[in-house]
Order: structure tokens, then sequence, then C-alpha cells
């Protein structure tokens, strides 16, 4: 069983739409929750970062952790063509700790 | 973009040949990743490096070594390829504790070993 799992997709939904991804995790240690935003054919990009259990909230993106059920969410409100791309969960369990865990992706289209 | 440049960008070997991989910042970022990312499994570290000569293996560093002897560049050789490192092999750098340890990517490197 992977440490980090992701619902591949693909994911389409039409322009305006409220976008949810997800990802469940095993390891209890996971203390920083990272979303990462990959275009096509391009490096990932980070795109919000939480610590612990809580809401992050920052323009139309809104990240969730629920370490209670191992849960982490990313929505995306009004959704945009220019959203799509893959988006990638990431955790890892301490600042100082560079083993970091990415999901395995979940490739998003936005319809115009 | 963060200056990180990657070379080759794309590359296309044979089994049991050596490849060399580079990566190369401009930012003077203490920490360096190389990941490879294949389809159903995201992202997996294989090597990072947190100052000159001083590295240290990740998830999946077997068949894989590093050489860091700069602060600018990082090494990423596979000492006899094989068809599993048939790969998207990704660099990353970070130096600030900030925003949980923001890692930044290269544009990648496609390895294809026939």
């Amino acid at each position: 069983q992977k440490e980090v799992e992701q619902d591949p997709g693909p994911l389409s939904v039409p322009e305006g739409a409220i976008v949810s991804l997800n990802c469940t995790y095993s390891n209890s240690a996971f203390q920083y929750f990272m979303w990462y935003r990959q275009y096509s054919r391009k490096g990932p990009e980070l795109l919000m970062y939480t610590y612990s259990s809580g809401n992050k909230e920052d323009g139309r993106f809104t990240a969730q952790v629920d370490k209670s059920s191992k849960y982490i969410s990313l929505f995306i409100r009004d959704s945009q063509p220019s959203d799509s791309a893959t988006y990638l969960c990431a955790m890892r369990g301490g600042l100082y700790n560079n083993d970091m865990r990415f999901g395995a992706g979940t490739r998003l289209t936005v319809k115009p | 973009d963060a200056g990180i440049t990657q070379s080759p960008r794309h590359k296309v070997t044979e089994t049991g040949t050596p490849v060399t991989l580079r990566c190369h910042q401009t930012e003077n970022h203490r920490y360096m990743y190389w990941y490879r990312q294949d389809p159903g499994h995201g992202l997996r570290l294989i090597h990072y490096s947190y100052g000159v000569k001083d590295t240290d293996k990740g998830e999946v560093s077997d068949g894989y070594s590093v050489s860091r002897s700069k602060t600018e560049d990082f090494l990423l050789t596979l000492e006899s390829a094989t068809s599993s490192q048939t790969s998207v092999y990704f660099c990353a750098i970070s130096e600030s504790r900030e925003r949980g340890n923001e890692q930044f990517f290269g544009p990648g490197t496609r390895l294809t070993v026939l």
C-alpha cells in the first residue's frame, strides 16, 4: 500500500465549477501538507501548503487537512481553463525532513 | 521561474550505458534534490544534497549515484542504465523553511532507456 493515495482522474469540469481534489495517507507522522500544480511538460510549482490540521484559503483555492481521518483536500472555486493541469498532493513529517512523499497526481481539465 | 536548468532535456540511450544528468541553479540554494516521475507513482525522491559534498539517499536510490562539487551543480548518474529507469527526472532546490520548505522544480529531463 502506498503512503499517499490520490485518484489520478482524469477529472473534467465546466468553467465556473467547484473542483474538489483529495488525497489520503497512512503515515500519521506527516505534519506538512502541500499541493503542487504541474502544467503539461513542466515542473511542479507549489500552490498551497498547510501545517497540521485546519483550513487555509488563498484566492480561489482552499486547502483542508483532517489529520484524524488522514485526508486532505484542495478546493478550487470558479474554475478557469487556466486551472487545467495535474495537481499533486505532497506531505512530509517535519519542516527539516527532506523526504517528501507525493501522490500520483490528478489530471484536471476545465472546459470553456 | 527559479533559476534552475537541467541538461539534457531529452535523452535516448541503450541498456547498460552510463548516463549523467545535470542540474544547475543560479539561486545559491543550499538544498538540491533529484526526483523521478512515473505514471501512477507521482514524484519519488532519488537523492538529495544539503551542501557541497553532502548527499543522502531518498526513497528510490538503487542504481543511482549523485555528486555535488559546487553549490550550483548537482549531478545524477545512472552507472548502467536499465529500461526500468526510463522516466522523467526533475531537479528541485530549496533554501528557506518558509512555505513548508518550498521546493522549486526544474523543467525536467525525459530519459528513455532502450
